[in-house]
């Protein structure tokens, strides 16, 4: 079955470092999407990428999607203590039914 | 416009009684997706279910779970004879569409279940 793998599964940065947490599936993608747990809480989407090579930003958050539609990466630029907590990627293969998360990337900031 | 709701927040159980969590999607989805999370870990499907049809349960246990989404009324899943293994976050998320496909998931605050 689908595999959606996300490396690294913990990172420590301090604040103000830049953060890249990076998603790898084992099949290629329809699309893939990036949700933010906060600790305690429930996942949040933040956004989707369908096109091969797909740039989108956020403010200080880059999302891409590889060439390939096999892998995408979750970039911040300067981090703040509230980008603490777990940045899950899902993606759809094909004709699924059903979205596969990744294993998440717990981001913690220290102050 | 009120989000996906759940409930109860956080349900203990001992061994081998039932858990039945409760999930209201938002308003105008027909999409109704459960996951298990445990603790440091990701979200694991669980099942997919759409009003009075479950689309896929690919990822349900073969025995003890089970789902249903009624024509009327919350989603809910069902957990019987629990075991300390079924310790864990339930969450339930929503769509208007297949998700994934155009549209995103929104989840709930999630069910904490404690089995001891």
């Amino acid at each position: 079955g689908q595999q959606v793998m996300q490396i690294p599964q913990y990172q420590h940065v301090q604040e103000g470092e830049d953060f890249t947490t990076y998603c790898n599936s084992s099949t290629t993608l329809s699309n893939i999407q990036w949700y933010k747990q906060r600790p305690g809480g429930h996942p949040v989407f933040l956004i989707q990428l369908v096109k091969s090579g797909e740039v989108k930003k956020q403010k200080r958050l880059t999302f891409q999607f590889g060439e390939a539609k096999k892998n995408s990466s979750l970039h911040i630029t300067a981090t703040q203590t509230t980008d603490v907590g777990t940045y899950f990627c899902a993606g759809r293969a094909g004709s699924a039914r059903q979205l596969t998360f990744g294993s998440g990337t717990q981001l913690t900031v220290l102050p | 416009n009120a989000g996906v709701m759940q409930n109860p927040r956080h349900l203990v159980r001992r061994r081998g009684q039932e858990a039945r969590l409760r999930c209201s999607p938002m308003k105008g989805h027909s999409h109704v997706y459960w996951y298990r999370q445990l603790p440091e870990e990701g979200l694991k499907f669980m099942v997919y279910l759409q009003k009075e049809n479950i689309i896929d349960e690919s990822g349900m246990p073969k025995e003890r779970f089970s789902a249903e989404f009624p024509k009327e009324g919350p989603s809910i899943l069902r957990i019987q004879q629990v075991v300390r293994g079924d310790s864990a976050a339930y969450f339930c998320a929503s769509s208007p569409g297949l998700a994934g496909a155009v549209y995103e998931q929104y989840f709930g605050p999630g069910t904490r279940l404690t089995v001891t």
